[in-house]
């Protein structure tokens, strides 16, 4: 249990376009999402953290006009970058988190990889 | 701010060797601590993590890793590496609902 996907699994677009990437928690419902990204050989940065229903918190720095998150049901989010560049080229990765306190779990997504050229 | 520290972006050991990833955490409060590892392409799997309780936790694959607090670290272990065992290894505290990550510890397993 506690499978979460992420489509597609690559992608390449042209600079100047849109891309979204879906992450879906196949086997429970996730109040709370989060999108990560990571740049080769460094870590995971959280973006923003998106409750189903409500805005998205974005974390200092990230532009939410570029960066567009929707959590319209409890098994989908999506991220949409907006006027791709390529200096947005990297790997993001969702997570999902189930409703309850004593879950302190986030169950991964597989990633998705971003190459803007 | 809070941060978490892994000494060694880079470890190798021979197979059947001690494996040993080392985190330290900055925290003002009991931290939820995790440890994460996450092959080429791939996302995270969860290998152990420690919330209450015992201070030794036993996680996936052989690996445990030991919650001391007076030293704020929960460093990773393996008796005997495997050759699959090479990765990336990510330590990682959560406060309140966020996580946050270390630089992560790619691990190589040299035959």
């Amino acid at each position: 249990g506690a499978v979460v996907s992420q489509h597609p699994s690559w992608v390449i677009c042209k600079s100047g376009t849109s891309v979204k990437i879906e992450c879906r928690s196949l086997d429970f419902q996730a109040t709370t999402m989060f999108w990560y990204r990571q740049f080769p050989k460094q870590s995971l940065m959280l973006m923003a953290t998106s409750n189903e229903g409500s805005k998205a918190t974005y974390e200092q720095g990230v532009e939410k006009d570029k960066f567009l998150i929707n959590h319209a049901s409890l098994t989908l989010s999506t991220l949409t970058v907006t006027s791709a560049h390529p200096e947005d080229s990297s790997f993001y990765i969702c997570s999902a988190a189930h409703g309850g306190q004593a879950d302190y779990e986030q169950y991964f997504g597989p990633g998705t990889r971003l190459t803007v050229t | 701010a809070q941060s978490v520290t892994q000494l060694g972006s880079h470890v190798s050991v021979s197979e059947g060797a001690l494996v040993l990833l080392r985190c330290n955490y900055s925290s003002s409060v009991p931290p939820y601590l995790f440890w994460y590892v996450q092959y080429p392409n791939q996302g995270l799997q969860l290998l152990l993590k420690y919330t209450t309780g015992a201070t030794l936790v036993k996680g996936i694959n052989g690996f445990e890793a030991e919650f001391k607090k007076s030293e704020t670290s929960f460093h990773l272990t393996k008796p005997s590496a495997h050759m699959s065992d090479a990765a990336e290894y990510f330590c990682a505290v959560l406060y309140g609902q966020n996580f946050v990550f270390g630089p992560g510890t790619r691990l190589s397993v040299l035959p």
